[in-house]
C-alpha cells in the first residue's frame, strides 16, 4: 500500500498520560497536514509541514500538543497530559506540493481518553 | 478565517435517483474546493475537486459546480447506487504563503450523510 499510513490505529489512554502518533506520508509528498475529527464533524486543521518545517499551527493546538517532521518524511504528533476532550480521530494527510493541491488522508488514529 | 456551510446534513434517495449536496464558503480568496467521501470507520477519500478558474467538472457519475460570485459549490451524483452511501464532506482552501511555504489547509463542512436505498 503506497498510501498515507498512520500508527497506531487505535489508542486508549488514561487522562494525564502522554501519547504519540506517527504518520508516514506518500513517498515524495513534501506537504504534511494533521487534522482532528470528532464524531459528526468534518476534519479540523491542526498543523502543517512543508518538508521538515512546521509552517502553521492552529489555535486548536494547545501547548500540550507538539508535532515534528524531523527528516521531512514521517511525522509525529504528541499530546502531553491528555484530557478527555482530546478524544477524537487524528488524521494525517499529505500533498505533493509543486502546484498540486490534492490532499490524501491516512486511516487515522482513534484516541480515547478515559 | 474561512467558514464552510454544508446542506443538507442528511439525504436519503432511491437507487437510480440523483443526489445534490450544497456548500457555501465565506472567504472570496478561497480557490480550491475538494469533495471527500468517508465511509464508516474509513479515511476520507478524495472523489473530485475543482479550482476557482473552472465552473464545472465532471467525472463519470459525479460532477461539481462552482459559483464564485455567490460563493457556493455543489456536488451532483447521478444514477446513485447503494455503494454511494457514505458521509460526504466539502472543503475550501486558500493559498497562504509563509516563508516560501504555501499552506493549502482545508476548511471542511460538517458533512452530509447520504443513504441510497435499494
Amino acid at each position: 500500500d503506497t498510501g498515507v499510513s498512520q500508527d497506531p490505529r487505535h489508542k486508549i489512554t488514561k487522562r494525564g498520560q502522554n501519547v504519540t502518533f506517527r504518520c508516514d506520508p506518500i513517498s515524495e509528498h513534501n506537504r504534511l497536514y494533521w487534522y482532528r475529527q470528532t464524531l459528526g464533524q468534518g476534519p479540523e486543521f491542526l498543523t502543517y509541514f512543508q518538508n521538515e518545517a512546521q509552517l502553521e499551527k492552529s489555535r486548536l493546538l494547545s501547548d500540550r500538543f507538539s508535532a515534528e517532521r524531523p527528516k521531512g518524511s514521517f511525522s509525529t504528533l504528541e499530546i502531553q497530559r491528555t484530557e478527555q476532550g482530546d478524544s477524537a480521530m487524528y488524521l494525517c494527510a499529505s500533498s505533493l506540493g509543486l502546484g498540486a493541491y490534492e490532499q490524501y488522508f491516512g486511516p487515522g488514529t482513534r484516541l480515547t481518553v478515559t | 478565517g474561512e467558514n464552510v456551510e454544508q446542506h443538507p446534513s442528511t439525504l436519503s434517495v432511491q437507487e437510480g435517483d440523483s443526489a445534490v449536496i450544497k456548500c457555501t464558503y465565506s472567504d472570496s480568496a478561497s480557490n480550491y474546493f475538494p469533495w471527500y467521501k468517508q465511509e464508516l470507520g474509513k479515511r476520507p477519500q478524495l472523489i473530485i475537486d475543482i479550482r476557482s478558474n473552472v465552473g464545472e467538472k465532471k467525472d463519470q457519475r459525479i460532477a461539481v459546480t462552482l459559483n464564485k460570485t455567490a460563493k457556493h459549490f455543489s456536488l451532483h451524483i447521478t444514477e446513485t447506487q447503494p455503494e454511494d452511501s457514505a458521509v460526504y464532506f466539502c472543503a475550501a482552501s486558500i493559498k497562504k504563503g509563509r516563508s516560501g511555504g504555501s499552506n493549502y489547509k482545508l476548511t471542511f463542512g460538517k458533512g452530509t450523510l447520504l443513504t441510497v436505498n435499494p
